[in-house]
């Protein structure tokens, strides 16, 4: 059990447009989402966090109205960069954390390549 | 705020040998502690985990140690094999719903 989802895999895009990318989990609910950005050999950055039915709380230097997150219900998330440009190429990966039982653990995605030309 | 730094950020090991990876973090009401291997373009998967209540806890040839007086905690791998070669990451979380910080991570090479 406890399964997460990213779709897409991989996406390319032109500058300027618009990509959602979503996160499910597919075997549990999770009132938590993370997003985070990955560069290569690098570490996890967390972008934001998720909660189901309410505001993403963004980390600091992270743009809200560029990467627009709604969790609309308790087993999907959505990140939306908004106005792409190259320096958004990157590894974008959630992970969520079970409802009820040992909330402790997050869950990984497999992650989404973005890539903007 | 939270701070986890982690060291070294290479490890070259030969096979069947051990592998210590060592982990420090700023916040002293820092409560769970996981730690992610993360194959080349694949997610992290959790591998062990310890909570602040506990000072050591093994899986098979996985253990980690935690020491919360000095703020540290590490993993050992004992009997390295290649498939261990990947990038591990380690991370703290503040507080029950908190957020988890991650080490900057270690790229591990078991050699045959």
């Amino acid at each position: 059990g406890a399964v997460v989802s990213q779709h897409p895999s991989r996406v390319i895009c032109k500058s300027g447009t618009s990509v959602k990318i979503e996160c499910r989990s597919l075997d549990f609910q999770a009132t938590t989402m993370f997003w985070y950005r990955q560069f290569p050999k690098k570490s996890l950055m967390l972008m934001a966090t998720s909660n189901e039915g309410s505001k993403a709380t963004y980390e600091q230097g992270v743009e809200k109205d560029k990467f627009l997150i709604n969790h609309a219900s308790l087993t999907l998330s959505t990140l939306t960069v908004t106005s792409a440009h190259p320096e958004d190429s990157s590894f974008y990966i959630c992970s969520a954390k079970r409802q009820g039982v040992n909330t402790d653990t997050q869950y990984f995605g497999p992650g989404t390549r973005l890539t903007v030309l | 705020g939270e701070n986890v730094e982690q060291h070294p950020s290479t490890l070259s090991v030969q096979e069947g040998d051990s592998a210590v990876i060592k982990c420090t973090y700023s916040d002293s009401a820092s409560n769970y502690f996981p730690w992610y291997k993360q194959e080349l373009g694949k997610r992290p998967q959790l591998i062990i985990d310890i909570r602040s209540n506990v000072g050591e806890k093994k899986d098979q040839r996985i253990a980690v140690t935690l020491n919360k007086t000095a703020k540290h905690f590490s993993l050992h791998i004992t009997e390295t094999q290649p498939e261990d070669s990947a990038v591990y990451f380690c991370a703290a979380r503040l507080g029950q719903g908190g957020k988890l910080i991650f080490g900057q991570g270690t790229e591990l090479s078991v050699k045959p």
